[in-house]
Parts: structure tokens; C-alpha cells; sequence
């Protein structure tokens, strides 16, 4: 079976740009997690979606945004980039909110200059 | 607020010294306890899942132990191959809570 999948793999943007970074879940999975990766902070929960419903949301600003299309299929997008938002972006696929393990795609490392 | 502290922030081992990494929790309510395995430039692996107090689960030189505040990942005769960071992380029912890992390396 196929693991979860993210596009693209490496970005490089400028400040005060957008970018929308792509995951397609493990197929049978409905729940998509994303999460953002920095040395000092670690792996900080950005938002959850399932059923094409955000489920949960962590503590980003508004910039970051999400959604999940009836394939599970999901897109994130930070608007106006800071230097801050540089980081490597998971994106974890799991069955769904009852509680189950969640397996990370191979990230997509966005470097803002 | 879910907390999940991990120690020690790095681990430097010889090939063979076995060791065990340490994760601190604190969580109103514990639905599951995660660890996986993150290597440079790549995306957590899955290792463990454990559920309740008392439970072990073992992967090759990896065991994983679980109590009500604390879990343990021990490494039995490592092997250079084992180098990664190793993350626990708690399902506390409603988003899951990542500690900040611990950096292993062993060398030959």
C-alpha cells in the first residue's frame, strides 16, 4: 500500500508570497493531520481535517489555512510569508477521529527568504 | 494542556551499549502513546502504539514500556543503523502532543 504523499518535496519563496503545499492520505485513510517542523519548537499540530471538515486547530495565526476535498485528499496555504514560517511540513494520514496511529508523509521543506 | 517532555536531548552510545530513552507525560486523559522514529530530512516513522499501564511492545533492539506517567524506549545492543531521533507523542482524545525528541548516536 502506498504511504501518504506530499508535493512539493522542497520551496523556496520570499517574504510576503503564498504557497499551498499538497498531501494525498494512505488510500483508505480519511483523516488528515498537519503539522509544522522547526529545530527549537519541534513538531507543532497546525489543524486536522476529516470528512472535508476541520476537525481540530492548533495555535497559527490566520495565515495558515487548510481543507480536505471529498478524496482525503488535502491542501495547506500560508498566506503573506514570514522569515518564521520556514520549516519542514508534515502531513499525517490516519482511519479517522476515534484514535488510531497516524503515519507522516515525508514532509515538504519550505525555506522563506 | 497536554505536556510531553523527553530526556535526554541527545544521546551519544557506543555500538552494543544498550540505553533507554525516557518520555514524561502529562494528560488529563491518555487514549494512546506513540513513538516514532525521524531520520534527517524525513518524516516520523511509526514504531509503537501503547494504550494502558503495564503494556510492552518490542521491535527487534527496541522495546517500549508504558507506565501512568512515564514511557521507555530501551535499545538493546545498537547498532549504527539505530541513529535517528526518536519521538513520543500522546493522543490525550483530542490532537496529538509531541515531545522535542531525543538524538541518538551510536557509532561503531
Amino acid at each position: 500500500k502506498a504511504g501518504v504523499t506530499q508535493t512539493p518535496r522542497y520551496l523556496i519563496k520570499t517574504r510576503g508570497q503564498q504557497v499551498t503545499l499538497s498531501c494525498s492520505p494512505i488510500s483508505g485513510h480519511r483523516s488528515v493531520s498537519w503539522y509544522q517542523q522547526t529545530p527549537g519548537q519541534g513538531l507543532q499540530f497546525l489543524f486536522e481535517y476529516f470528512s472535508e471538515t476541520q476537525r481540530n486547530k492548533g495555535n497559527f495565526p490566520g495565515r495558515f489555512s487548510g481543507r480536505q476535498f471529498s478524496n482525503s485528499r488535502s491542501e495547506m496555504n500560508v498566506s503573506t510569508l514570514e522569515l518564521g514560517d520556514s520549516a519542514l511540513y508534515l502531513c499525517a494520514s490516519d482511519l479517522g477521529p476515534e484514535g488510531d496511529t497516524q503515519y507522516f508523509g515525508p514532509g515538504t521543506r519550505l525555506t522563506v527568504l | 494542556e497536554d505536556q510531553v517532555t523527553q530526556s535526554p536531548e541527545a544521546l551519544r552510545l557506543q555500538e552494543g551499549e544498550s540505553s533507554s530513552l525516557n518520555c514524561s507525560y502529562t494528560v488529563s486523559g491518555l487514549r494512546g502513546l506513540f513513538w516514532y522514529r525521524q531520520d534527517p530530512g524525513k518524516g516520523p516513522e511509526f514504531l509503537f502504539t501503547l494504550y494502558s499501564a503495564g503494556e510492552e511492545k518490542e521491535k527487534e533492539r527496541l522495546k517500549a514500556t508504558l507506565t501512568k506517567k512515564e514511557s521507555f524506549l530501551h535499545i538493546t545492543a545498537p547498532k549504527p543503523e539505530d541513529s535517528a531521533t526518536y519521538l513520543c507523542a500522546v493522543d490525550g482524545y483530542s490532537t496529538l502532543t509531541f515531545g522535542k525528541g531525543t538524538m541518538l548516536l551510536v557509532s561503531p
